[in-house]
């Protein structure tokens, strides 16, 4: 069966301080890998896609980059935080099923940037 | 693009009563509609989805119907117990765009005792 894995679940992280924060998926091959972002109370907010490997699509300009060097490990990081940077991070894989798609995801990383 | 907006935001039900949640697309090439329950500090989790072949598909309490015409499709919950409470969140995709699910606001649900 098909696990994703996201680490770390809570991160509390000085303004200006670099941020990592990786999603490896096991029991699939070529996902679809997504980060996305929720502030509390808000919606889901998508921030990177990856179809494949190297393959990274930016859907909000920020200070955030992702990398995918491997077909099932997905990186979220940045060079300094903001504040703003706060909120619920969620890694997601999706792969086509019988013609749709449907989204698996990971624990979620809570960060607070103070 | 696609769009997908969701109401209400906030719906605060008696236990026992009914709770419809309501999605409009803009796409009319979408053709797969997922609903996820999302509960306070966890992770979303698909609860029921539907197909643009299909007009309804129902799961125990839980209900979705589609309306491709009017481009719209809501999520009906019956007899709601307190563990209903949480944030839905309605998506559509469609194959041109590699199934990349655009997701709706997604509506917080309280079930009140």
């Amino acid at each position: 069966s098909q696990t994703i894995h996201q680490w770390p679940a809570t991160l509390v992280q000085p303004v200006g301080s670099p941020l990592s924060l990786e999603c490896t998926v096991e029991g699939t091959s070529n996902p679809n890998l997504y980060w996305y972002r929720q502030a509390a109370g808000r919606g889901l907010q998508l921030l990177f896609y990856s179809v494949g490997i190297g393959q990274i699509s930016s859907e909000v300009p920020q200070n955030l980059s992702a990398s995918r060097p491997q077909d099932r490990q997905f990186i979220l990081s940045s060079k300094k935080l903001l504040l703003s940077d706060s909120g619920f991070y969620l890694c997601a894989w999706s792969t086509l099923l019988k013609g749709y798609t449907e989204a698996f995801f990971g624990q979620g990383t809570r960060l607070t940037v103070v | 693009g696609e769009n997908v907006e969701q109401h209400p935001s906030t719906l605060s039900v008696q236990e026992g009563d009914s709770a419809v949640i309501k999605c409009t697309y803009s796409d009319s090439a979408s053709n797969y509609f997922p609903w996820y329950k999302q509960e306070l500090g966890k992770r979303p989790q698909l609860i029921i989805d539907i197909r643009s072949n299909v007009g309804e598909k129902k799961d125990q309490r839980i209900a979705v119907t589609l309306n491709k015409t009017a481009k719209h499709f809501s999520l009906h919950i019956t007899e709601t117990q307190p563990e209903d409470s949480a944030v839905y969140f309605c998506a559509a995709s469609k194959k041109d765009s590699n199934y990349q699910l655009i997701w709706g606001a997604g509506t917080k649900l309280i079930i009140k005792p």
